[in-house]
């Protein structure tokens, strides 16, 4: 059983289109995140949602806007795609964002975006 | 602003040695540390934890040590293995109304047969 999942593995469009991607776990945690994955393989924090409240916003442009139908679930969607935002997006969840410093985060496989 | 680093080049060693992987900090308290280790084109998976009032943690042939004096974390892999080879990605984290986790920038561990 995948614990965290994503939707697509791979993704490749054009600038400016719009895309989404998915991501769920079945591990019944109450956080999950998006991470954001460079060229130089630097692992940076983009948002967490608590219990599908907004809990962390890292001055990512607003072009990005996740989405969390439910706990399980967390959708990323990015609006007018720039040539930076080519790189591997991380979905992650956890039990609580609040014991970090007793749990830790499982990680989806990735998905990689190129923008073109 | 805050700055964690960790070996900036790749860790080459002999198969049954011991790999000695360095996390430091700078601009930072962290009140816990974890680390990851990451596959080519996976996803990070978490290996140890440890916190601010912890010396030293133990998992298998893995072990980590904190010491917020200075400002480090050394992460050990005994009778280290080619299935070894892998990034390594420290984060620290210090809990608070934005507790998230913060890593460094990785280093690329080689165990040669």
């Amino acid at each position: 059983d995948t614990a965290v999942s994503q939707t697509p593995k791979y993704l490749v469009t054009q600038m400016g289109n719009d895309k989404s991607i998915k991501c769920e776990q079945n591990l019944g945690h109450d956080t999950m995140y998006w991470y954001k994955q460079d060229s130089k393989k630097f692992l940076k924090i983009m948002f967490s949602y608590n219990n599908k409240e907004l809990i962390i916003n890292e001055t990512v442009p607003n072009r990005f806007s996740p989405k969390s139908p439910d706990k399980a679930h967390l959708n990323l969607h990015i609006n007018s795609l720039e040539l930076g935002d080519s790189a591997v997006y991380f979905c992650a969840s956890s039990q609580d964002w609040q014991l970090l410093s007793y749990n830790e985060q499982f990680f989806g496989p990735g998905t990689r975006l190129t923008v073109l | 602003s805050q700055k964690i680093e960790q070996n900036s080049e790749a860790l080459n060693i002999q198969e049954g040695k011991t790999a000695t992987l360095t996390c430091n900090y700078t601009n930072y308290s962290p009140a816990y540390l974890q680390w990851y280790r990451q596959d080519p084109g996976r996803g990070p998976v978490f290996l140890l934890l440890i916190r601010e009032n912890e010396k030293e943690k133990r998992k298998e042939r893995l072990k980590v040590t904190f010491d917020t004096t200075l400002k480090q974390s050394l992460f050990h892999i005994t009778a280290s293995q080619p299935a070894d080879s892998a990034t390594y990605l420290c984060a620290l984290g210090r809990g608070g109304a934005t507790n998230k986790l913060i890593f460094g920038t990785g280093t690329l561990l080689a165990v040669q047969p």
